[in-house]
């Protein structure tokens, strides 16, 4: 089944303690990005990612790390989180060829206390 | 909002009524489409409309797209239940490669 997977789907955590949002999809995108969702700002791009070890600042990328070592793989990284980064994290990806169609993850629930 | 503005910001009907709902852009572009959203879960693509098309359907949906206005709409026609969601209208964009999506209109369709 073609899809896009984030790990893990919650997750509690403390300011400074460094952690990963991982994101994979099967189905050979070269595109991928991350979103954030926040009540009254609606979603809003971090990263993206054009193809391997390509990548670029969205709108709100302070804060957070991304890597492209792998075509499936797009793992967000915040270094020290804070607790302006709780949000509702998505993953998406699309083709070169039909870059607006974006296949969408089932999202990353995030709590910095 | 970076893209604009959506309206109603909440929708609430009977099932089997229509529910219509309004999303504005503010750039020109080559296609618009529609994802909705059950409560804190992922996005799920809707329909999409190109620029040169005036109306779209899908099954009991109905999107509209007018240019002039930097206007779209989206009419759930008959509606049930399940489709209580929130539903968001999204742009793409080639510089900063992404997707701009509206604040959403929050649809209850009460049994």
């Amino acid at each position: 089944e073609a899809q896009v997977t984030q790990n893990p789907r919650y997750l509690i955590t403390v300011t400074g303690k460094k952690l990963t949002v991982t994101c994979s999809q099967n189905m050979n995108h070269e595109y991928m990005s991350w979103y954030r969702q926040d009540p009254g700002l609606g979603l809003r791009q971090i990263y993206y990612s054009m193809n391997v070890e390509v990548t670029d600042k969205g709108d709100v990328p302070e804060g957070y790390k991304v890597s492209r070592k792998e075509k499936r793989n797009f793992p967000l990284i915040l270094e020290s989180p804070s607790p302006n980064q709780t949000s509702l994290y998505f993953c998406a990806s699309s083709s070169s060829g039909r870059l607006f169609e974006q296949f969408f993850g089932p999202g990353t629930r995030l709590t910095v206390l | 909002s970076q893209q604009g503005e959506e309206d109603p910001q909440a929708l609430s009907i009977q099932e089997g009524e229509n529910a219509t709902m309004n999303c504005s852009y503010k750039t020109s572009i080559n296609n618009l489409q529609w994802y909705r959203q059950n409560s804190g879960r992922g996005l799920v693509h809707l329909i999409l409309i190109r620029s040169n098309e005036r109306e779209k359907h899908s099954g009991r949906l109905r999107v509209t797209l007018d240019t002039s206005k930097k206007s779209s709409s989206l009419l759930i026609t008959a509606s049930r239940a399940a489709d209580t969601a929130s539903y968001f209208c999204a742009t793409w964009h080639n510089q900063g490669g992404k997707l701009i999506f509206g604040q959403g209109t929050e649809l209850s369709v009460k049994p």
